[in-house]
């Protein structure tokens, strides 16, 4: 089957721009993640939806920081206005209701 | 919330030695324990995980144990090859219902095998 496809892969801005990341899950997955990937550092998990409704957002900067998750399948995670600690890869996961999570290649957000 | 812990951060070895990377956690409802393997420009893969009923499984040349008691758990490789080389990172969760899926991740163990 196929995997968690990820676009861009690659994206430079200057802050206070604005930038779209898109995640397609693996078919049949009803759960979707968008981790945040600093260097040197675990993923941590930014938002969780449960088909097309948020299970958690609580570590979501929402003041620039918004995600949806269009029909229960694909998800867009956007920032605005960039800051230059946003500089990360983004990493979006998939999952079964109650089993393991996929990850998707990321895309690796420069700001500067 | 849940904090994991996870040592070493850089691990060395030669080829065909065994390595070991342990990880503590502070959640003792987390039953859910996956290791990760994130290559260079790639996302984590899932190498082997565990749920709390279980002790030890084995895959391979991998093998994961869990000690609830003392609430950690460990990666063990053997026979390490160099395409094992790659940064490692356990997880856990509390594996049941809504935002208890969540995973929370350690800083991650870069593992180099030499030749």
């Amino acid at each position: 089957e196929a995997g968690v496809a990820q676009s861009p892969r690659y994206k430079i801005i200057e802050k206070r721009q604005s930038v779209a990341f898109w995640c397609n899950p693996i078919s049949g997955h009803a759960t979707l993640y968008w981790y945040q990937q600093i260097l040197g550092q675990g993923p941590k998990l930014l938002i969780q939806f449960q088909n097309n409704g948020v299970v958690d957002d609580s570590q979501l900067p929402k003041d620039r920081f918004s995600a949806e998750r269009l029909k229960g399948v694909d998800s867009t995670l956007k920032i605005q206005p960039a800051k230059l600690e946003d500089s990360a890869v983004y990493l979006c996961a998939s999952s079964r209701l109650d089993r393991e999570q996929y990850f998707g290649p990321g895309t690796r957000l420069t700001v500067t | 919330g849940e904090n994991v812990e996870q040592h070493p951060s850089t691990l060395s070895v030669q080829e065909g030695d065994s390595a070991v990377i342990k990880c503590t956690y502070s959640d003792s409802a987390s039953n859910y324990f996956p290791w990760y393997k994130q290559e260079l420009g790639k996302g984590p893969q899932l190498i082997i995980d565990i749920r709390s009923n279980v002790g030890e499984k084995k895959d391979q040349r991998i093998a994961v144990t869990l000690n609830k008691t003392a609430k950690h758990f460990s990666l063990h490789i053997t026979e390490t090859q160099p395409e094992d080389s790659a940064v490692y990172f356990c997880a856990a969760s509390k594996g049941s219902g809504g935002s208890n899926y969540k995973l929370t991740f350690g800083k991650g163990t870069l593992l180099t095998v030499n030749p």
